[in-house]
């Protein structure tokens, strides 16, 4: 079945450093990839999306490109924050038998930005 | 406003209670989800709602019984739950389930304790 494959962490970075979290993919066809981030005691917020290959995601200055040529959909920023400290999930939309649409998470990234 | 709203926010309840927790959204969005998420792990579908009929059930225990009564709340009701069911439970919602990748809006979650 579909599924998605990001660095586990956790990542520990000093303020102002680069900041990649891996993510892969396994699906049939292409699938509409996200990024999700949750802050300490809250739910889940869209960081952003990309619905087809070579599509870019951007938003709050992290992006993430989606590679076709190898299932990839690798979060960047390049200048992370105290305030970035949070959970990162990779997810893709699985369309099960009955043409429903379900998310599939990534097992999640801590990120931890210290100042 | 792309806000999904959960009350309560804290519920510490026995194994004998019943009790409820509440989801309301105001997006016009028709499909509303309800997921489970142990620490340091990613969500985990439970129900799926879809104009307002229940369209996915993953093999949830029928101590957890959704109920949508109409296109803007969705409430889990629960009963005789056990010590392991202790979660933060996660509301979403999306315009549509099928068709096309909708992205999905997270609530901040009901954190539940078990005792």
């Amino acid at each position: 079945g579909d599924s998605v494959t990001q660095m586990e962490g956790p990542v520990t970075l000093s303020e102002e450093a680069f900041l990649t979290i891996n993510c892969t993919y396994t699906a049939t066809g292409y699938p509409s990839l996200f990024w999700y981030v949750q802050y300490p005691g809250e739910g889940l917020q869209l960081l952003l999306k990309a619905t087809k290959a070579d599509d870019k995601g951007s938003n709050k200055g992290f992006e993430a490109t989606y590679r076709k040529e190898t299932t990839s959909f690798h979060l960047e920023k390049g200048s992370v924050q105290v305030s970035d400290s949070a959970v990162y999930f990779c997810a893709l939309i699985h369309v099960d038998q009955g043409g429903s649409e379900k998310l599939v998470f990534g097992k999640g990234t801590k990120l931890t930005v210290n100042p | 406003d792309t806000e999904v709203t959960q009350t309560p926010k804290h519920l510490v309840m026995g194994m004998t209670n019943k009790k409820s927790l509440k989801c309301e959204q105001h997006m016009g969005h028709r499909a509303m989800y309800w997921y489970k998420q142990k620490a340091k792990k990613p969500p985990e579908l439970m129900f799926v709602y879809s104009y307002e009929k229940l369209s996915i059930n993953e093999s949830v225990p029928s101590r957890f019984s959704p109920e949508c009564p109409n296109s803007s709340l969705l409430n889990l009701h629960l009963h005789a739950l056990q010590p392991e069911d202790s979660a933060l439970y996660l509301c979403a919602s999306s315009f549509r389930t099928s068709g096309s990748s909708y992205e999905q809006y997270f609530g901040p979650g009901t954190r539940l304790t078990v005792t």
